[in-house]
């Protein structure tokens, strides 16, 4: 069974400034996709960004960027210019593609402070 | 084009009472799936269905928990005799079929349900 791991519980970055979000992976399978989605207060779960793993080029949405490596089934999340509005749950995630395997896996989420 | 819509939003029970959690997915969405989330923990796979049939529900408690997808109105999770480990929030998820799914989940903004 897939399992996602993110080992950092809580993080805090000041505005402007840059952090670095840790997620690992366990699976058997070459083929999936892999997700961040940012939960803020209001419970709202919110798709930040998306790699498919046979993707070799690193996703890029605005100020969010990941680096994927697929051999060390490491997924990072990196937030550059960190803003206020930034602060939320972070949830790295892993969906196989297979038909029969179809639920999206969690990890236990990474919080993230903002300091002004 | 609305969103994946959950209601009720927040739900208090008594211990031994039913819970139902009604979701609609994202027009033109055939997938729906509902997941768990525990205070301070991640969001747990619990079932994925589509129109009248029940894909996947290998995270579905064996007793009390039930769901469905009708061919007509709201996906609905029911949680018979609750007790105090029930209280969670519990998120509703769509995704469209075929290809236009691009693996990513749509979600709502959850039920609370607090058992007293």
């Amino acid at each position: 069974a897939q399992t996602v791991t993110q080992s950092q519980p809580e993080m805090s970055v000041q505005e402007a400034e840059t952090v670095t979000l840790s997620c690992t992976y366990d699976t058997s399978e070459s083929d999936y996709y892999l997700f961040w989605y940012k939960q803020p207060p209001s419970r709202q779960m919110i798709l930040v960004i998306r790699q498919e793993a046979y993707k070799q080029q690193n996703a890029t949405e605005n100020r969010f960027s990941v680096n994927f490596q697929k051999a060390a089934k490491s997924f990072s999340l990196k937030i550059s210019d960190s803003q206020l509005g930034d602060a939320a749950m972070y949830f790295c995630a892993y969906r196989s593609i297979m038909y029969n395997n179809n639920d999206m896996r969690f990890g236990a989420g990474t919080r993230l402070t903002v300091k002004p | 084009n609305a969103g994946v819509m959950q209601n009720p939003r927040h739900l208090v029970r008594r211990r031994g009472q039913e819970a139902r959690l009604r979701c609609s997915p994202m027009k033109g969405h055939s997938h729906v799936y509902w997941y768990r989330q525990l205070p301070e923990e991640g969001l747990k796979f619990m079932v994925y269905l589509q129109k009248e049939n029940i894909i996947d529900e290998s995270g579905m408690p064996k007793e009390r928990f039930s769901a469905e997808f009708p061919k007509e109105g709201p996906s609905i999770l029911r949680i018979q005799q609750v007790v105090r480990g029930d209280s969670a929030a519990y998120f509703c998820a769509s995704s469209p079929p075929g290809r236009a799914n691009t693996g990513e989940l749509f979600f709502g903004e959850g039920s609370r349900l607090t058992v007293l």
